[in-house]
């Protein structure tokens, strides 16, 4: 089972770039979501989706993009890369019938310079 | 608004010990609170899932408690050893969403 898949490890960015991390996931879950990770903050949730061309925001949504075209899979868009954005980014999934635990990527460290 | 806080912000801990880890919460209308494991460069894995409805969940040297109404968790670890050393997180997701709110975790060394 490959779980959440999360591409790539890691990337390096110039302020203005822009980019997409790629997250898929292969045991059907309707939602999945994207955190970000900082030093002493906690994961924070960016944006979610409930499912397929549903999406809505998180806490921390300013310049990221999302969309879901399929059950799979969860791009995470970044628009216009700042260094604020230099971070760790993590996407998860929820099945109802994973007994509702929530399941993660490995992660994906982003360096904008 | 939920807040999630976990005390100690890191611990050291002699091989063998047993040691409680704390999470508490601000807003009881929770539908589970999860423990999570975070070792360095990795991602999160999921240890214990607690639904609302339940006091605590055991699973081999790992037992976490939830008291909603007080909104405070433990994860109690026994006779720790030094592959336990890694960071521990609690969220909890609220109430009628898929949301989860995380603390800032536990960062535990247990020394050989």
């Amino acid at each position: 089972n490959a779980g959440v898949t999360q591409t790539p490890k890691f990337q390096v960015l110039k302020t203005g770039q822009s980019m997409t991390l790629q997250c898929a996931q292969d045991m059907n879950h309707e939602y999945m979501s994207w955190y970000r990770q900082d030093p002493g903050m906690g994961l924070r949730l960016i944006h979610y989706s409930v499912g397929a061309g549903i999406t809505d925001q998180g806490e921390v949504p300013n310049g990221y993009n999302v969309s879901r075209s399929t059950t799979e899979d969860f791009p995470l868009r970044l628009l216009s890369a700042a260094p604020s954005q230099t971070s760790v980014y993590f996407c998860a999934s929820i099945g109802a019938d994973s007994g509702n635990t929530i399941y993660f990527g490995e992660g994906s460290w982003l360096t904008v310079v | 608004k939920q807040e999630v806080t976990q005390i100690p912000a890191a611990l050291s801990v002699p091989e063998g010990e047993n040691l409680v880890l704390n999470c508490s919460f601000t807003d009881s209308a929770i539908y589970n609170l999860q423990w999570f494991r975070q070792d360095p460069g990795k991602g999160l894995t999921s240890l214990l899932l607690i639904q609302s409805s339940q006091r605590e969940q055991t699973s081999g040297r790992l037992n976490a408690s939830l008291d909603k109404s007080s909104g405070r968790s433990t994860l109690y670890i026994a006779a720790s050893q030094p592959g336990d050393s890694a960071t521990y997180l609690c969220a909890v997701r609220r109430s009628g969403t898929y949301k989860y709110i995380f603390g800032t975790g536990t960062r535990l060394k247990v020394l050989a």
